[in-house]
């Protein structure tokens, strides 16, 4: 086990409704990576969060977005969820300058009808 | 062309055999390269990263990198049933990590 949980296991959500993911991260690592994964493809880097910044982020739109707290947990928010957003969203947590070490979580299966 | 190419598979060798997994990559400013291994309903596991051209070795894993050619390989030496996940190669740039599709990898008893 990474020492990474993400709650919840599996969601099912309608489109055009809003929804909150969470992620705890390993004791100690600073940093925290959200990424998307759909079936059959890899994991798509959302963006990054470190000491409560957001510290880079990938090709998606403003309705994504995130929080990191003072003890390292994190959110991730979506709004106005469309059908292609039905996929398995991952955490990673790492140290700051060190990403390429990242713990993953078992990640939330959010399902959009 | 993707950044990072790989082929979805699926690829299935017997119990025993030697597993060549690859990758190609797009963008020669590419430095680090890591290999993932992702159980079903579970996130990806490090299994080895590397930084230079040559090869990297642990246990029954060994990691290629040819940066002349943009191409990257995960051998698996004496392959067992519990090696049957899906591999996915990956590089980082600017603290962002970039992850292939992934092989989905059956070892048969």
């Amino acid at each position: 086990e990474t020492g990474v949980t993400q709650s919840p296991t599996h969601l099912i959500k309608t489109r055009g409704q809003q929804v909150t993911l969470r992620c705890s991260s390993q004791s100690g690592h600073n940093t925290v990576s959200w990424y998307q994964q759909a079936l059959g493809q890899g994991p798509q880097f959302i963006f990054q969060y470190y000491r409560e910044e957001e510290n880079g982020r990938g090709n998606f739109p403003p309705r994504f977005s995130g929080l990191q707290f003072p003890n390292y947990s994190s959110e991730l928010n979506v709004n106005a969820l469309e059908l292609d957003d039905s996929a398995l969203y991952l955490c990673a947590s790492s140290l700051a300058g060190n990403t390429d070490t990242q713990y993953f979580g078992p990640g939330t299966r959010l399902t959009v009808l | 062309q993707k950044e990072v190419e790989q082929d979805p598979g699926p690829l299935s060798v017997p119990e025993g055999a030697i597993v060549s997994l690859n990758c190609t990559y797009s963008n020669s400013a590419f430095q680090y390269f890591m290999w993932y291994r992702q159980y079903s309903r579970k996130g990806p596991e490090l299994l080895m990263y590397t930084y230079s051209s040559g090869n990297k070795e642990d246990g029954r894993f060994t990691a290629q990198v040819d940066k002349s050619s943009k191409y990257i390989s995960l051998f698996i030496r004496d392959s067992q049933p519990s090696d049957s996940a899906t591999y996915l190669c990956a590089t980082k740039l600017d603290d962002k990590i970039i992850f292939g599709k992934g092989t989905r990898l059956h070892i048969l008893p």
